[in-house]
């Protein structure tokens, strides 16, 4: 089955910690996304990439890193520096690099710093 | 300002109810696209429709339907006879080329989303 696969599903972490969410898609697709769900808040936009080695801020990147090493994996590393970084982490892909077309969304992975 | 406005934080209905869920956009571009994704309890979200804004005809695909009115700047969804498997939240998103609006073609912007729940 083609698809977006996020692990861990659930994920702690002591404050201090870095952490890194995994996000591999099967799809072919070149573009891919992290978005960050608060509740309420809806989907803000973390970082994004194009092509492989190269990638772009999104509207709330401070704090977080990413890598773009292979078409099918884009990694997000959430640093100590994120100030508050318990939240459902949602990762996407695209066909196209503009978006014309839909996202297709992983399952997400949910953060919780103890 | 908000680029996309979902007024309905939370909607509750019963069964076979018709629902709508409002969604207002704001751009300067001339080009842009209008999106609907359901989030389920699992936390995926699935796409739904996609719009783009040389095109305002109504769309209808089983139970639901799409109204597109750029006079008033609204992309409004319907769920006709709504079942408790509609249940999740959903989101409105616009995507725009940013030839006046400064932003990009190349993300989304999300609105807020609404909670429905289809109660039996």
């Amino acid at each position: 089955d083609g698809g977006i696969t996020q692990s861990p599903k659930y994920l702690f972490r002591k404050e201090g910690q870095n952490v890194t969410l995994s996000c591999e898609q099967n799809l072919n697709h070149d573009a891919m996304y992290w978005y960050r769900q608060d509740p309420g808040q809806g989907l803000r936009l973390i970082y994004y990439s194009q092509i492989v080695n190269d990638f772009q801020k999104g509207d709330i990147a401070e704090g977080y890193s990413v890598s773009r090493e292979k078409k099918e994996s884009f990694p997000l590393t959430v640093t100590s520096a994120q100030k508050n970084p318990t939240a459902f982490y949602l990762c996407a892909s695209s066909r196209d690099r503009l978006l014309t077309g839909e996202l297709f969304f992983g399952e997400g992975s949910r953060l919780t710093v103890l | 300002a908000q680029k996309v406005t979902q007024a309905q934080t939370e909607i509750s209905v019963v069964e076979k109810e018709d629902v709508t869920l409002d969604c207002v956009y704001e751009t300067r571009d001339t080009t842009y696209y209008l999106f609907w994704y359901k989030q389920p309890p699992s936390g995926e979200l699935v796409f739904l429709i996609r719009r783009n804004s040389f095109d305002e005809q109504n769309e209808i695909s089983g139970r639901y339907s799409w109204n597109f009115q750029k006079s008033t700047s609204s992309f409004n969804f319907t769920i006709t006879a709504s079942q408790v498997v509609d249940s999740a939240v959903y989101f409105c998103a616009l995507s725009e080329d940013g030839a006046y609006s400064g932003g990009s073609n190349y993300k989304l912007t999300f609105g807020k989303g609404t909670l429905l729940t289809v109660n039996p």
